[in-house]
């Protein structure tokens, strides 16, 4: 069965520094794969996503994932954060030929420090 | 805007009560979700379904139940409600046959039981 793994539970950041969030999964087929983000009170909304091609993955505010299929790993970067991208961010997998069923990882609280 | 929206943001209930969590989106959605999030174990899958009247069990679907009588509804049921059942309930959707969009997702319900 797919797992996720989010290594770190809360990372304090300073404004315009870089992050790094980090996403392991286990899976012996092909996957699709998937950031959330889920500011404060708020419901998660889609951040990024890998289905196939490209191995780099944007988002329009700045973040990029890179899926690793060696490592199977999916980590999320930002080169410069800002205090708006304060939240919390799950990884999400979903086995290809498993329907369209998620299983999400423990998520990474990102507080953002002026 | 696409929406899914559920009846309450925040609930009280007793221990022993019969509880209902309503979801209901406009999206035309075939795939609906409930999960539950509690801290540092992400969101764990409870029940899903991929059509009306259609039902099949998540990771964690013990103490639940569901239904779905209609395409644009997917209820939660706590048949007996218990203490460990305190969580925030997330209902999300998704198109048939494709992760291309991702999940959407609710609000949520903050579901205290006393």
């Amino acid at each position: 069965a797919q797992s996720v793994t989010q290594l770190d539970s809360q990372v304090p950041v300073f404004e315009e520094a870089p992050v790094e969030l980090r996403c392991n999964y286990s899976s012996s087929v092909s996957v699709y794969l998937f950031w959330y983000v889920q500011y404060p009170n708020q419901g998660l909304q889609l951040l990024l996503k890998y289905l196939s091609g490209s191995t780099l993955v944007e988002s329009i505010n700045g973040f990029e994932a890179e899926f690793n299929k060696s490592q199977t790993s999916f980590h999320l970067r930002k080169p410069s954060v800002h205090i708006s991208d304060t939240a919390e961010y799950f990884c999400a997998v979903s086995e290809v030929a498993a329907g369209n069923k998620l299983t999400f990882g423990g998520g990474t609280r990102v507080l953002v420090k002026p | 805007d696409v929406k899914v929206t559920q009846s309450s943001r925040y609930l009280v209930k007793r221990t022993g009560e019969k509880v209902f969590l309503e979801c209901v989106q406009d999206m035309d959605h075939e795939n609906m979700f409930w999960y539950r999030q509690d801290p540092g174990l992400g969101l764990r899958l409870i029940y899903f379904s991929y059509d009306v009247k259609m039902k099949e069990k998540g990771d964690i679907p013990e103490g639940y139940s569901v239904s779905r009588e209609k395409k644009e509804r997917f209820s939660l049921i706590l048949e007996s409600a218990s203490t460990n059942q305190t969580s925030m309930y997330l209902c999300a959707s998704s198109l048939g046959g494709t992760l291309y969009y991702g999940y959407t997702f609710g609000s949520g319900t903050r579901l205290t039981v006393v």
